[in-house]
């Protein structure tokens, strides 16, 4: 069975500030999602990365997909309010099935 | 693009009665459709997942005769809840990817909540 463990599982921090999640799996990974999650929503892709070792920017949120496919992390600069929420990896393990991370509650304080 | 829509995004019922969730890929075809389950402050958990035209295939635990799951077009899925309990009381949530995007991307309904009581 493939698990994906993030951490941390709650963060906390003002506005302004720096954060990373990291999503870490045994297991190797065709491709790794991201995603945020709303109360009462469902979740939004956000990114997919494919390549080992691939770093992706979207604005002040920075993804990277480890050399062996195994990891991965979410750097978010700047956090602003608007950041809150679940975040969510979700790693392919080679068919359409998603493996979910055991998510990221961030909340940003003004 | 890639929009997905659920209906109905919450619903209440009585125990025993039955329910059915429908989830609609709007501006795309989805060859495979997934239904997850969500508790509170928890991460998904996928029940089942969906071909269109054929059966679907449960996860573990998950019972097929209770959690029907219909995929009768490549737009459309249905999830019924059969003779509803309370703990079935849950956040719903369905999700679509197409194939010939190539990279395995869902993409989410909004969710539907259903209390049982």
């Amino acid at each position: 069975t493939q698990l994906l463990e993030q951490s941390p599982q709650f963060l906390s921090i003002q506005e302004g500030e720096n954060l990373t999640v990291y999503c870490n799996s045994s297991s190797v990974f065709s491709s790794l999602q991201w995603y945020r999650q709303e109360p009462g929503e469902g979740p939004v892709l956000l990114v997919t990365v494919v390549t080992g070792g691939e770093v992706k920017k979207l604005k002040r949120l920075t993804f990277q997909f480890g050399d062996a496919r195994k990891d991965s992390s979410l750097h978010i600069t700047a956090a602003q309010p608007g950041d809150t929420g679940l975040y969510l990896c979700a790693g392919a393990g080679g068919n359409e099935k998603l493996t979910f991370g055991t998510g990221t509650r961030l909340t940003i304080i003004p | 693009g890639a929009v997905v829509s659920q209906h109905p995004s919450w619903v209440i019922c009585k125990s025993g009665t039955s329910v059915k969730i429908e989830c609609r890929s709007l501006d795309f075809q989805a060859t495979t459709m997934f239904w997850y389950r969500q508790f509170p402050k928890q991460s998904l958990m996928l029940m089942a997942t969906s071909n269109e035209g054929s059966k679907a295939t449960y996860e573990q635990g998950v019972e097929k005769d209770k959690f029907l799951i219909n995929h009768a077009s490549l737009t459309l899925s249905t999830l019924t809840v059969t003779s509803a309990h309370p703990e079935d009381s849950s956040f719903y949530i369905c999700s679509a990817s197409d194939r010939g995007r190539g990279l395995y991307e869902q993409y989410f309904g909004p969710g539907t909540r259903l209390t049982v009581t």
